[in-house]
């Protein structure tokens, strides 16, 4: 079946960097894009943004630019998050979740809709002194 | 609008019809998703393309859309539907993507 299995939970220092790993499996993963949701704790959803599973090509939503970047390894259908510089308003669940709205071919992505489905079980990162 | 705007919370008497709103400039162009949370778990999506329900998500749910404003309506709504629902849509520009603020049902 399509499923995302991400990496477990972190706790890190102020200061460090951590990378959360999303494994696809049951679809082509090149065929579909890749996003990002983080939700604090007690809070909503926010989106992070999304990377294109084609090219690499990573695209950020306002308020995550800079310390976040979106990467891929397609050998082994996984796409990553990576922080550095962790805060503690970082702590939260991060979620990868794939959009199956459009498809993703030739470099370019092709989305008239945004489906996310499936979520990926969600990776706790907590940054504490 | 960069904004998608929910009620945060609502309750609905066991088997009765609920209804869940969101607002916002995108949702003129675009149709919203709907995605239930229940504590501790991941969110899953129920309804997509304005009425369309993945495989596994019972016929109690439907969606629609009008002017700025999308729906989620549980009919008949039981005990497991208590949870948290958001809304999901692009911005008016679309080129991003938004949450709303999410409404949590309370099922008596």
């Amino acid at each position: 079946q399509v499923q995302l299995v991400q990496s477990g939970s972190e706790l890190k220092k102020p200061g460090a960097s951590v990378k959360v790993s999303c494994k696809a499996s049951g679809y082509s993963f090149t065929t579909y894009a890749m996003n990002w949701v983080r939700q604090a704790p007690g809070q909503g959803l926010e989106w992070m943004g999304w990377i294109n599973t084609n090219t690499g090509s990573p695209s950020y939503a306002p308020g995550f630019t800079g310390r976040f970047v979106f990467s891929l390894d397609t050998s082994v259908n996984t796409a990553y998050l990576q922080i550095s510089s962790l805060k503690a308003e970082d702590t939260a669940m991060y979620y990868c979740v794939r959009d199956w709205g459009g498809y993703c071919s030739g470099g370019s992505c092709h989305y008239n809709n945004n489906w996310f489905d499936p979520w990926g079980q969600g990776t706790l990162v907590t940054v504490s002194s | 609008s960069s904004e998608l705007t929910q009620d945060p919370a609502v309750s609905v008497a066991l088997g009765q019809t609920v209804r869940i709103t969101c607002q916002g400039d995108g949702l003129r162009r675009y149709y919203a998703s709907w995605y239930q949370q229940k504590p501790g778990q991941a969110p899953v999506l129920v309804i997509y393309s304005k009425n369309s329900r993945p495989s596994g998500i019972p016929d109690r749910f439907s969606g629609s859309s009008s002017g700025n404003t999308a729906s989620l309506t549980i009919t008949g709504a039981q005990a497991e539907d208590e949870a948290d629902y958001y809304c999901h849509c692009r911005d008016s520009s679309g080129n991003h993507l938004l949450f709303g603020g999410g409404t949590k049902v309370t099922v008596l």
